[in-house]
C-alpha cells in the first residue's frame, strides 16, 4: 500500500486561507469516507483534528474543515495564525483493512 | 483525563527483539481497539498495526507482517508491541493510539485514531 501524496510544504501569511490536498486512489480516499487529518508539533504526539472527511472533533476550532473529491481529500485551515505552525498528515482506511498516511506537510506561517 | 504512555523504547541490536508497551488511563480500556504508528527520524507517520476492542481482529502493515505483533492484556489496561528481528530501518518513534469500540463489522466503528501517547524511542544499532 503506497502512501497518500501530499505536498511537502506550504506557506502562507497570518489571516490568509490555505489547503493542503491529499491526494490517494479509488483504493483508499477514492472508496472511503474515512480520511482523517492530524496536526503535529515538532518533538510532539500527532493530534487528531478533522475525521470522516469534514468532521471536526469538539476541541478543534472551525477554521479547520476538511472535503473530499474523487480520489483526492483537502485540509482547509481559515484565518491562519501562528499556532497553526505545523506539520500536517492526512490518513485513510484501505481496502486492504489497514490505514495509510500521507507523507506529510510542513505549514510555515510568514 | 485520557491518557496512553508508551514504554519500552531503547537501543538494541539488529536481529534482536523489543517488546513495547502502551498504559491507558482514564477511560474503560476494554471497550476500545488499538493502533500502534511509527515515525522514522525526519520521516512522515506510518501505520504500523492495530487490534479489535476483544483482540479477535488484528491487522498489520504489509511490510511488517510476520515481525511485528501486536496484543492486550485488559487486565493491566495494556497494549503490546513485540517486534522481532528489529532492522536499521524499525528505529522510530513508536505511538500508540486510541482507536474504535467494536470491530470492522459494527455499525458506528471509527476510522480514525483520536488520542495519542507521546510515544517511546526504538534504535536499531549495533
Amino acid at each position: 500500500q503506497s502512501a497518500l501524496t501530499q505536498p511537502a510544504s506550504l506557506s502562507g501569511s497570518p489571516g490568509q486561507s490555505i489547503t493542503i490536498s491529499c491526494t490517494g486512489t479509488s483504493s483508499d480516499i477514492g472508496g472511503y469516507n474515512y480520511v482523517s487529518w492530524y496536526q503535529q508539533y515538532p518533538g510532539k504526539a500527532p493530534k487528531l483534528i478533522i475525521y470522516d472527511v469534514s468532521n471536526r472533533p469538539s476541541s478543534i476550532y472551525n477554521r479547520f474543515s476538511g472535503s473530499k473529491s474523487d480520489n483526492t481529500a483537502s485540509l482547509t485551515i481559515s484565518g491562519l495564525q501562528a499556532e497553526d505552525e505545523a506539520d500536517y498528515y492526512c490518513s485513510s482506511y484501505t481496502d486492504s483493512s489497514i490505514w495509510v498516511f500521507g507523507g506529510g506537510t510542513k505549514l510555515t506561517v510568514l | 483525563q485520557v491518557h496512553l504512555v508508551e514504554s519500552g523504547g531503547g537501543v538494541v541490536q539488529p536481529g534482536r527483539s523489543l517488546r513495547l508497551s502502551c498504559a491507558a488511563s482514564g477511560f474503560i480500556f476494554s471497550y476500545y481497539g488499538f493502533h500502534w504508528v511509527r515515525q522514522a527520524p525526519g520521516k512522515g507517520l506510518e501505520w504500523v498495526a492495530d487490534l479489535s476492542f476483544d483482540g479477535s481482529d488484528k491487522f498489520y502493515a504489509d511490510s511488517l507482517r510476520g515481525r511485528f505483533t501486536i496484543s492486550r492484556d485488559d487486565s493491566k489496561n495494556t497494549v503490546y508491541l513485540q517486534l522481532n528481528s528489529l532492522r536499521g530501518e524499525d528505529t522510530a518513534v513508536y505511538y500508540c493510539a486510541r482507536g474504535s469500540m467494536g470491530t470492522r463489522t459494527t455499525n458506528n466503528y471509527d476510522y480514525y485514531m483520536d488520542v495519542w501517547g507521546k510515544g517511546t524511542t526504538v534504535t536499531v544499532s549495533s
